[in-house]
Formats: structure tokens, C-alpha cells, sequence
């Protein structure tokens, strides 16, 4: 595709279920990564991959969240057990590591925990 | 660490007015510094960024090291301007990068 592609673009879940966002991004972009953007907030970082590896972490709130890069391509964040306060948008990136470059946005998915 | 700051969470201008969105960072050695924006129901994009020194839509951000900013600029603002404003700071080709919480622009007629 031409752009990175998120899915689903809306998600509706009970809380306390697990839920599996995916992102691909755009065919050789080496970085990726993972933001959220709540109501009134800004864009929180997750977590960040250069290839399949995840140099930086530290963004995400807790042992629920995992994500996982494969073959330097699609990615999954996965949030169990959800709660409510996990409602909001996760954006995805990804751009290539050449100097100055941007990071092309995803129409990011819209989680919503009832 | 790495860290963007942007002041203001609102800024409302009238159309025509001058802008000027705040973003000051923190990191010692040479960074790479963007603006986004996104504008109603559209995906983030870049707006410009420091090391092209150009002009786009109007608006520029003058890179300043030595305060540390990195702000953005607008002689006379439009109303399809009102969009949120990200500032995001990359510190090398394999770093994260680090918006700040981002302020909204408001023009109003």
C-alpha cells in the first residue's frame, strides 16, 4: 500500500478482554512506532522498533501492553485485559532511519472499552 | 532524556492575526526537529521541518539553539490554519521520536 495501514479503525470491547491492533507500515521503513492519543491529550508514546527489535519501551503503562514486530514489517499491540481507562486512539508510524527524515502516520485505531 | 515542551495547550487567534506556537526541547547534542499538524478528521502529517529551512502553507520555525527552541511562526493566520500542532525532536538516525503534548490552534473570524 501506498501508506501505513492500521486495523481495525474502530474497535468496540468489554473490558477486561484482550484486544490486538495491527499496523503496516510503509514497505522498508526500518523504524516503527507506536503512539496513543487520548481526548484532550497529546500523543503519548509506546513503544518504538528499529527492525524487529524494540530499543525503547519505557511508554507502555503496564505489563497488559506488549507488542511485537515481525520480519521488519507488521506489527501487534496487544492490550489484555482492557479497562476503561485504555479507551482512546493508537496511532502507528513508521519511517526509514536516513537523517531527517518524517514518520508517516496511520489513521491510528479508535479503541473504546465499555 | 530527550523532551519536548509545548506551553500552551489553546492558542486562539483572530484571522490575520500573527501566530506563533511555542516548542522548546532538551538534548545537548544536535537534533532533528519537526512540526505536525492535524487538521479535522485527518491523519497526522509533517508540516516542515528544521533542517529544510522552508516555508509551507505559510508558516516557518526558526531552529535556536541556543534557547533551545524551536517555535512556530505565521505573519497572518487563516482560518483553515486551526488544527493541532505537534513539535517532535529526533536526537539520531536510530532514536525514538519525541512530540510534545501538542497545542491546538484556534482561528476565529
Amino acid at each position: 500500500g501506498a501508506g501505513v495501514s492500521q486495523s481495525p479503525s474502530n474497535k468496540v470491547t468489554e473490558k477486561g478482554k484482550d484486544v490486538e491492533l495491527r499496523c503496516d507500515p510503509i514497505s522498508g521503513h526500518t523504524a516503527l512506532y507506536w503512539y496513543r492519543q487520548s481526548l484532550g491529550q497529546g500523543l503519548e508514546f509506546l513503544i518504538y522498533f528499529q527492525g524487529n527489535s524494540a530499543p525503547d519501551k519505557s511508554g507502555l503503562p503496564s505489563d497488559r501492553f506488549s507488542a511485537e514486530r515481525t520480519g521488519g514489517s507488521v506489527s501487534t499491540l496487544t492490550i489484555q485485559r482492557t479497562q476503561q481507562e485504555d479507551s482512546a486512539v493508537y496511532l502507528c508510524a513508521s519511517s526509514t532511519q536516513r537523517l531527517n527524515t518524517e514518520a508517516f502516520f496511520g489513521q491510528g485505531t479508535r479503541l473504546t472499552v465499555v | 532524556a530527550q523532551r519536548v515542551t509545548q506551553p500552551e495547550k489553546l492558542l486562539s487567534v483572530f484571522k490575520g492575526a500573527p501566530v506563533e506556537l511555542k516548542c522548546n526541547y532538551s538534548y545537548s547534542g544536535s537534533p532533528e526537529l519537526f512540526w505536525y499538524v492535524q487538521y479535522s478528521r485527518q491523519r497526522l502529517q509533517l508540516l516542515l521541518r528544521h533542517i529544510s529551512r522552508e516555508s509551507i502553507k505559510g508558516f516557518t520555525a526558526d531552529l535556536n539553539k541556543g534557547e533551545t527552541s524551536f517555535h512556530l511562526k505565521k505573519p497572518f493566520a487563516q482560518e483553515e490554519d486551526s488544527a493541532m500542532y505537534y513539535c517532535a525532536l529526533r536526537t539520531g538516525t536510530a532514536s525514538k521520536l519525541t512530540f510534545g503534548t501538542g497545542t491546538r490552534l484556534q482561528v476565529t473570524l
